[in-house]
């Protein structure tokens, strides 16, 4: 199976502009969840999305949104960017399933996608 | 509020020696427990994991041990090798069914010298 995809890799954004990321998960899974890695804050859960509906968000301030659509894709949009919003953001997939299988709660992380704001 | 930490920061072992990083968690809710490895410029991978009915778990030369009355957990790494040297993070996931939200320690520097 393919790995978990981010597109793009790498953004410059300046400050005030909007972004958005794009998260292609593992076949078959249906949870999403975002995480900002900064060198400070270390990695920091966003939001997680499954069945297209946001089940649980982070600290995190208003400017950050995602969404989930109905082939488990999910995006991710930052807002009038600030500086501060410098970081690596990675998705996570999941099979999430409620069977109780084993594998159900293993998280698996995509590339990133490494955004500057200058 | 949920609150993972992490030591040591960072450890330096010899190529051989064993390597152990402590994590202590605060919702006792927690009921499963990851452990990512992370190269330079690399995506975190997931190398082993623990759920809160179990005590330890081995997979080759790594081990996690979990101790929920002292809401403890550990990685074991034994006979390291140079390409183990990367970041290491323990991580809690949250109560409950609905979510897989993780709390992610702080991270291990691990340096094995050849």
């Amino acid at each position: 199976k393919a790995g978990v995809t981010q597109t793009p890799r790498y953004l410059i954004k300046t400050r005030g502009q909007q972004v958005t990321l794009s998260c292609s998960p593992i076949s078959g899974h249906r949870s999403v969840s975002w995480y900002q890695q900064t060198p400070g804050q270390g990695l920091q859960f966003l939001f997680e999305y499954f069945s297209e509906t946001q089940r649980n968000k982070g600290n995190f301030p208003g400017r950050f949104s995602g969404r989930q659509f109905s082939n488990s894709r999910s995006e991710m949009n930052v807002s009038t960017l600030e500086l501060g919003d410098s970081a690596l953001y990675l998705c996570a997939s999941s099979l999430a399933s409620t069977s109780g299988r084993a594998n159900s709660y293993e998280q698996y992380f995509g590339p990133g996608t490494r955004l500057t704001v200058t | 509020g949920e609150n993972v930490e992490q030591h040591p920061s960072t450890l330096s072992v010899q190529e051989g020696d064993s390597a152990v990083i402590k994590c202590t968690y605060s919702d006792s809710a927690s009921n499963y427990f990851p452990w990512y490895k992370q190269e330079l410029g690399k995506r975190p991978q997931l190398i082993i994991d623990i759920r809160s009915n179990v005590g330890e778990k081995k997979d080759q030369r790594i081990a996690v041990t979990l101790n929920k009355t002292a809401k403890h957990f550990s990685l074991h790494i034994t006979e390291t090798q140079p390409e183990d040297s990367a970041v290491y993070f323990c991580a809690a996931r949250g109560p409950g069914g609905a979510t897989n939200k993780l709390i992610f320690g702080t991270g291990t520097l691990l340096a094995v010298q050849p």
